[in-house]
């Protein structure tokens, strides 16, 4: 298996813009996961999704904010308008059901830059 | 809310030497993870603790649990340059555990 897949690695856009991360989980994982990394506030989960719907959502920053997984190998997060307070790195993980003995599955992340 | 706390923060060691990273954690959990972070990369995982007084080894690492203290201990024996890294305990919800809270993260530099 490849692993988590992201895309794109790095994005550049100017503030305003709309932007869209992409996520590919493990074949067979049932549970998908986005975080957010900052120096300031360090792992932040944002929202979470078991068998293609979303379970938790508090921790969207705000409305600017969205996600879907329309099946079980493809979620996209998608902020709109960005701001240059959303420069961050976004990492995507799936796992199997959380009490299995194995934990999450990190994907590479994707660096995003508002500026 | 479930609050993860690791310290130190920062570990700067020399080569050879020992060290233990403390990770608490607020709420009751019979599990806890450890992964380790590279600059510039994703969170790899390093050790699954499944139970009270569970230990893994791997290498110049060992982790612990102690559910009952509610406190992880990550220990460096005899550190190389190669474990230089930021290491991350994380802690499951204990309503669902469907979801892991992590710590601060602790960056650890081995010196030659």
């Amino acid at each position: 298996d490849a692993g988590v897949i992201q895309s794109p690695r790095h994005e550049v856009t100017e503030m305003g813009q709309e932007v869209t991360l992409r996520c590919k989980p493990i074949s067979g994982h049932d549970y998908l996961f986005w975080y957010r990394q900052t120096m300031m506030r360090g792992l932040e989960l944002l929202i979470y999704f078991n068998n293609n719907v979303p379970i938790d959502d508090s921790g969207m920053p705000e409305d600017r904010f969205s996600a879907k997984m329309p099946n079980a190998s493809f979620s996209t997060l998608k902020i709109q308008p960005s701001e240059p307070r959303d420069s961050a790195v976004y990492f995507c993980a799936s796992s199997l059901h959380p009490r299995s003995n194995y934990g999450y599955t990190f994907g590479s992340g994707t660096r995003l830059t508002v500026v | 809310e479930l609050k993860v706390e690791q310290n130190p923060l920062f570990l700067s060691m020399q080569e050879g030497k020992n060290y233990t990273i403390y990770c608490n954690y607020s709420t009751t959990s019979d599990r806890l993870y450890w992964y380790r972070q590279d600059p510039g990369k994703s969170l790899e995982s390093l050790f699954v603790l499944l139970s009270n007084g569970a230990v893994k080894q791997e290498g110049r690492l060992m982790a612990s649990l102690d559910t009952k203290a509610r406190l992880s201990t990550l220990h460096i024996t005899a550190a190389v340059h190669d474990l230089s890294a930021t290491y991350f305990c994380a802690a499951p919800d204990t309503g669902t555990a469907s979801k892991l809270t992590f710590g601060t993260g602790t960056r650890l530099q081995v010196t030659l």
